[in-house]
């Protein structure tokens, strides 16, 4: 059964720093995966898709990275500002319209 | 806008009441989801449809029931609410069924 892992479950930093999120799974035949924005009392939105064929994908700062045979992901953040503020979800498509979600980071960005 | 609408944002329901979740979205998607988001479960799969009168099981289908007969709405009925439904539920949609979800704001249900 696959499952995913996200840690740490919450962090805080200041204003500028760079930071990684990282998320792991269990089960390497993965479709895709994704990383979602939440913002408190929001839906998600979501941030980067990487294909199981690709290695990473970027958007502005943000660099999402995957490691199939590792299993594992990290959302990368550069310049981290207080408007990146939210918990940042991962998770894994096992391409049955499935998607495992991982519990979540919570991110603080101190200004 | 176009966009995808849950209603009611808040409930309160009694133990053993039957309530009613409803979804609409605008854009004509295929697919459509129900999750739950519980603390230290993240979001986890109740059922999804692939298109009008075609519904499927996710990981947590017990004690719920949907319908979809129109591809626009893909309401979820707790039959007989019980307190550990309490949660928030998202419904979400998607014109592959793999990725390019959108999700709605969510609807917070409390069982008492």
């Amino acid at each position: 059964k696959q499952e995913v892992t996200q840690i740490p479950a919450a962090l805080s930093v200041p204003e500028g720093e760079n930071l990684v999120l990282n998320c792991s799974f269990t089960d390497s035949a993965i479709y895709n995966l994704q990383w979602f924005r939440q913002d408190p009392g929001k839906g998600l939105t979501s941030l980067l898709l990487i294909q199981s064929s690709q290695r990473e994908q970027t958007s502005g700062r943000l660099n999402a990275s995957l490691d199939k045979s590792s299993g594992r992901s990290t959302l990368y953040i550069a310049a981290s500002q207080p408007g990146d503020s939210a918990t940042y979800l991962c998770a894994v498509s096992t391409g049955s319209y499935k998607l495992i979600f991982g519990s979540g980071t919570r991110l603080l960005v101190r200004p | 806008d176009a966009g995808i609408t849950q209603s009611p944002r808040y409930k309160i329901t009694e133990t053993g009441r039957q309530v009613t979740l409803m979804c609409h979205q605008t854009w004509s998607h295929s697919y459509m989801f129900w999750y739950r988001q519980d603390l230290g479960h993240g979001l986890r799969l109740i059922y999804y449809s692939a298109a009008a009168d075609i519904t499927d099981k996710g990981e947590v289908p017990d004690g719920y029931v949907v319908s979809r007969s129109k591809t626009e709405n893909f309401p979820l009925t707790l039959e007989s609410a019980t307190r550990s439904q309490t949660s928030v539920y998202f419904c979400a949609s998607s014109s592959t069924g793999d990725y390019g979800y959108t999700f709605g704001s969510g609807t917070r249900l409390t069982v008492v």
